[in-house]
């Protein structure tokens, strides 16, 4: 089956700066790349996805890349701010499976 | 919209005990997956349930059950509880397959905490 891993596992960047996080999948079927974002205590949230028909997507500070040939993808987030700081999830899905692999997640810290 | 509720948010369980979880879907969403999650073992794929059929499940033991209802709602239940059952169990709801791409958003509970003592 599909297997996703994360890196780092932790992260501290300073405020302002960027924040990048690794992802690389195993199953070169899977076709859909969510990230999630959890704040302490809460639910993950969608943050950004992206389909394997598109290399890139941004949204505002943040970002998603794609590199289907090493079956990678990453999350960038530009000019960081104290609300940045939760843990990150990426994921991968086969097309037509609606099953979630998960990354083992980020912590990501913002400092002041 | 009112979004995917569970029910209960917490609840303390003793070894050997068994435990009933519900999830209600988005109004609209056909499909609820169940996922695990552990400070250690991150979020784990427990089951999906589409239409009422059990589409995937993870790799967990069959003290691990769940069902979907005809309105959607989807229950899971954990018999002889065991101390590494432990874990917040979120439910996630989405449209369903056969929707163009087929990548469908999915859209979490906040889960129900449950501890085993």
């Amino acid at each position: 089956g599909e297997n996703v891993e994360q890196h780092p596992s932790t992260l501290s960047v300073q405020e302002g700066d960027s924040a990048v996080i690794k992802c690389t999948y195993s199953d070169s079927a899977s076709n859909y790349f969510p990230w999630y974002k959890q704040e302490l205590g809460k639910r993950p949230q969608l943050i950004i996805d992206i389909r394997s028909n598109v290399g890139e997507k941004k949204d505002q500070r943040i970002a998603v890349t794609l590199n289907k040939t090493a079956k990678h993808f990453s999350l960038h987030i530009t000019e960081t701010q104290p609300e940045d700081s939760a843990v990150y999830f990426c994921a991968a899905r086969i097309f037509g499976n609606e099953k979630l692999t998960f990354g083992t997640g980020t912590r990501l810290t913002i400092i002041p | 919209k009112a979004g995917v509720t569970q029910t209960p948010r917490y609840l303390i369980k003793t070894r050997g005990q068994q435990v009933t979880l519900s999830c209600s879907p988005i109004s609209g969403h056909r499909s609820v997956s169940w996922y695990q999650q552990t400070p250690g073992q991150g979020l784990q794929f427990l089951f999906e349930y589409f239409s009422e059929t059990q589409r995937n499940k993870g790799n967990f033991p069959g003290r691990f059950s769940g069902r979907q209802f005809s309105n959607s709602r989807s229950e899971m239940n954990v018999s002889t509880l065991e101390l590494g059952d432990s874990a917040l169990y979120l439910c996630a709801s989405s449209l369903g397959p056969g929707t163009g791409f087929g990548a469908n958003v999915l859209t979490f509970g906040a889960g129900s905490r449950l501890t085993v003592l």
